[in-house]
Order: structure tokens, then C-alpha cells, then sequence
């Protein structure tokens, strides 16, 4: 089946830096979705891309939508220890998939260091 | 706000036992879904429902089963709690239509004995 690469797959940063992160797949996508999950919660949705290489921002984070389809990437510019978690991206296969079901990428966990 | 809610936060059962674990939410979504999530495999796909009463398998149904008999609630039952069944569950809900967004509940971190 189709599958996502998410990377890295962790990062230890000091807090003010900028962090990159981004997904990848050998197939095309219709949406990229990129969640952040702090510890013992569940994952909320930050950024939703819907069309390629859309460019969308939300706070500190900007998350575009590869222009080949096959990828995305998460940006987060001067980090705060608050930024601390697992990021994942997920993505929606052409067709909808099965019933419109996303594939998640392993997640980037992010470590800040004040 | 699209609010999702687990009955359990942290869960404790012995191995053999049946478990219910119960996701509810508020937003009318047509579709909900139960994953588990482990280190190292991220988030798999149990089972999800697309309506009331409907269920479809997902990546990884085995020693689970599902029920879904009002549009806001979607149990997920371990027939026979066994100890590889300790994960952390999360529940998402989504709704009809061209927005594939799903909205997660807290999750509910079980651990079989």
C-alpha cells in the first residue's frame, strides 16, 4: 500500500532555531494534513493543504504542499519549548482511498532545549 | 470546536478480560475511526464506521470488534484483552463531504497484564 516518509524522524534543537520536516511518498496525494501530538495526548490538526503547491501559514508554523504531489514539508521558525511533541503528516490517496482514509506518516519528535 | 472524548485516560486490565473502550463526539461527523499508535509504527488503523450501525476493518482488526449504534458514539472492544493489545488508543471522528480532516479525542493509554 501506499506509505509516507516522514523525516527526520527526531530533532533536538535549541529554543529560537527554525525547524524543518517533511513527508514524502513514491505516490500522489490530494490533501496533506500535518498534526502535532503533545505528550500522553491525542494529535491536533494544525495545517490542512489542499491544492499542490499551496502555501499555507498558521502562527510561527508554514506548511506547503509539494508541487509534485509526492510531498510536504512543516516549517517552524524560531521554536519555543512549547513547540515540543510528535509532528505527523497524513495524507489522502487520489480516490479518496479507502472511504477517504488518511496514511500517516511515523512522526518527527521534536526536542527543545531552552 | 470539534470536541472528541475517550471514557479512559489510562486503563489497566488483566490479560483474558473483555474491554470497552467508548469515543464520543459532538460535531454530527458522518465517520469515526480507532487507531492504535506504538512506538516505532506509528498510527494503525483498527477499524472505522462511516455511518450508524456500519463498520468497515481496518489495517489491523484482529482481536478487536466495534460498535457503533448512535452517530456520536463508537465503542471499540477487546474481546479477550490479551498483553500485545497494550497501546494507546485514539479515536477521530470526521465529517461528510471534501474536508478529509480528522479530529482526534485524548486518547486512552491501556495496559494488559
Amino acid at each position: 500500500g501506499q506509505q509516507l516518509n516522514q523525516s527526520p524522524q527526531s530533532m533536538f534543537i535549541q529554543e529560537g532555531e527554525d525547524v524543518s520536516m517533511n513527508c514524502t511518498s513514491s505516490s500522489i496525494f490530494n490533501t496533506w494534513l500535518w498534526y502535532k501530538q503533545d505528550p500522553g495526548e491525542g494529535p491536533v490538526l494544525l495545517i490542512a493543504l489542499y491544492k499542490a503547491g499551496e502555501l499555507t501559514s498558521n502562527g510561527r508554523l508554514t506548511a506547503q504542499f509539494g508541487i509534485t504531489r509526492k510531498d510536504s514539508f512543516l516549517n517552524i521558525s524560531a521554536s519555543i519549548p512549547s513547540d515540543v511533541g510528535i509532528y505527523f503528516c497524513a495524507g489522502l490517496p487520489p480516490f479518496g482511498g479507502s472511504q477517504g482514509n488518511l496514511i500517516f506518516g511515523k512522526g518527527t519528535k521534536l526536542s527543545v532545549k531552552p | 470546536d470539534v470536541k472528541v472524548t475517550q471514557s479512559s485516560r489510562y486503563l489497566v486490565k488483566r490479560t483474558g478480560e473483555k474491554v470497552f473502550l467508548e469515543c464520543v463526539q459532538d460535531m454530527d461527523h458522518e465517520n469515526m475511526f480507532w487507531y492504535r499508535q506504538d512506538p516505532g509504527l506509528g498510527l494503525r488503523l483498527i477499524y472505522f464506521s462511516y455511518d450508524v450501525k456500519m463498520k468497515e476493518k481496518g489495517d489491523i482488526p484482529e482481536g478487536y470488534s466495534v460498535s457503533r449504534e448512535k452517530k456520536e458514539r463508537f465503542s471499540l472492544i477487546l474481546e479477550s484483552a490479551s498483553t500485545n493489545q497494550t497501546s494507546m488508543y485514539l479515536c477521530a471522528s470526521r465529517g461528510a463531504g471534501a474536508s478529509y480532516e480528522q479530529y482526534f479525542g485524548p486518547g486512552t493509554r491501556l495496559t494488559v497484564t
